[in-house]
């Protein structure tokens, strides 16, 4: 399945909490990244990291946060701040030859 | 930035017709280019990508892609579509930076039902 993997598949938050979504890689790739995905609108980067303790900013990083304090794990945060967090995430691992993506997980806020 | 644009939304065909489904990007210097594929309920699968050379590429499963610079389109095609080709279809590029390793911007997806 491409060693990457996300938890849990199925979220549910209040309004206004945070909420941590979990991404691990058993691939050994520096790379890491976040997309968001949302219907009929494909794809969106919301932050990279390239090496540990570093990453950027995507297209659409506004109300999220993210670590990478090991290679193999980077978790993403989504915060109060993001105005319609409801969405489906998907993680992915790789380099600029490809990247690998995760099951996903589909977080919903009620 | 770059931009992708996929024109076809959905697209519905009947199993052995060609398919083609058009890509353009906009950007003003070197890309690599993909076409990832999800197929329902699973993980987003990389079908075919380009970097540079021949600019016919095959992928996996009878796809191809054609880069076309003076286009700039990367449009996909199949000469026999079957039932199981039934998926989401995703255009994506990247500007080339020599190694390094950013993110894809994706184009909003194509939709595809290939109808038995």
């Amino acid at each position: 399945d491409g060693g990457i993997t996300q938890s849990p598949k199925y979220l549910f938050r209040k309004e206004g909490q945070n909420v941590t979504l979990s991404c691990e890689q058993n691939l050994n790739h520096d790379a890491m990244y976040w997309y968001r995905q949302d219907p009929g609108q494909g794809l969106r980067l919301i932050y990279y990291s390239q090496i540990v303790n570093d990453f950027q900013k995507g297209d659409i990083a506004e109300g999220y946060s993210v670590s990478r304090e090991k290679k193999e794990s980077f978790p993403l945060t989504v915060t109060s701040a993001q105005k319609n967090p409801t969405a489906f995430y998907l993680c992915a691992g790789g380099s600029y030859n490809e990247q690998f993506f995760g099951p996903g997980t589909r977080l919903t806020v009620l | 930035a770059q931009s992708v644009s996929q024109h076809n939304h959905h697209v519905i065909l009947s199993e052995a017709a060609s398919l083609e489904l058009g890509c353009n990007y906009s950007y003003g210097g070197t890309v690599n280019l993909f076409w990832y594929v999800q197929y329902p309920g699973q993980h987003l699968q990389l079908l075919l990508k380009y970097f540079s050379g021949d600019p016919l590429v095959k992928g996996i499963k009878g796809f191809e892609a054609e880069f076309i610079k003076s286009k700039f389109s990367f449009n996909l095609r199949k000469p026999s579509v079957q039932w199981s080709d039934t998926a989401e279809y995703f255009c994506a590029v990247t500007p080339y930076s020599g190694g390094g390793a950013d993110g894809l911007t994706f184009g909003k997806g194509t939709h595809l039902i290939i109808q038995p």
